[in-house]
């Protein structure tokens, strides 16, 4: 089966740093992507990894080990905007875009 | 913004009713995709259409149908509507099949009653 899993909640304080786990297992990868939700909004994109390692943006880095089936969301720096839900989803193998999505991380940021 | 636009934004209707939810890709773009998004869960792929036919489906059944027009926008069509097609649908474009980010609209919240 498919599978990807990331904590469901976590709570952080204002310029701190959080880091936030997603396991997958998929019948094969074409890359992970991290969105960001904010409550009644759509996704946004924060980042994307196809190769092992760390990509870095800004305040965002995301990590990725495919052979661990593993990657993480870094944020660095925590304002209170960044309380939103944190979406992990891997492309499966194929032409089409098929993205299979975690059930997000609710992140909540205090002052 | 993404330049993806969706409409209605929120709807209401009553079970077993129909619905047409309509979507604006990014100048450009040529893939649509659709995904369904329960109150606190995940989106859930339905479809993807790629330059007007369908080249890719999530499990949903038969009664969710769509359609992507020679602008590339799309529709989202769902029949004999159930109280648990209540839910953020949105919609994805991109440029082409592979590699690179989805660009999300703003969604359309369905309530069916």
């Amino acid at each position: 089966g498919q599978n990807i899993d990331q904590p469901t909640e976590m709570t952080a304080t204002e310029g701190a740093i959080v880091q936030i786990n997603c396991t997958y297992q998929t019948s094969g990868f074409n890359g992970l992507f991290w969105y960001q939700q904010h409550a009644g909004e759509a996704p946004t994109f924060l980042s994307y990894n196809v190769l092992d390692g760390l990509e870095e943006k800004g305040r965002f880095s995301s990590f990725l080990s495919r052979s661990k089936g593993y990657s993480y969301l870094l944020l660095k720096e925590l304002q209170m905007k960044d309380s939103a839900s944190y979406l992990c989803a891997v492309r499966s193998a194929g032409n089409n875009r098929k993205l299979i999505w975690g059930l997000g991380t609710s992140l909540a940021v205090n002052p | 913004e993404t330049g993806v636009t969706q409409s209605p934004t929120h709807l209401i209707k009553t079970r077993g009713q129909q619905v047409t939810l309509r979507c604006s890709s990014q100048s450009g773009h040529n893939t649509v995709s659709w995904y369904q998004q329960a109150l606190g869960q995940g989106p859930q792929f339905i479809f993807q259409y790629y330059r007007e036919e369908e080249n890719g489906r999530g499990n949903f059944p038969p009664r969710f149908s769509g359609l992507q027009f020679p602008n590339y926008s799309s529709e989202l069509n769902v029949n004999a509507l159930e109280l648990d097609d209540s839910a953020l649908y949105l919609c994805a474009s991109s440029l082409g099949t592979g590699a690179g980010e989805l660009f999300f609209g703003e969604g359309s919240r369905l309530t069916v009653l």
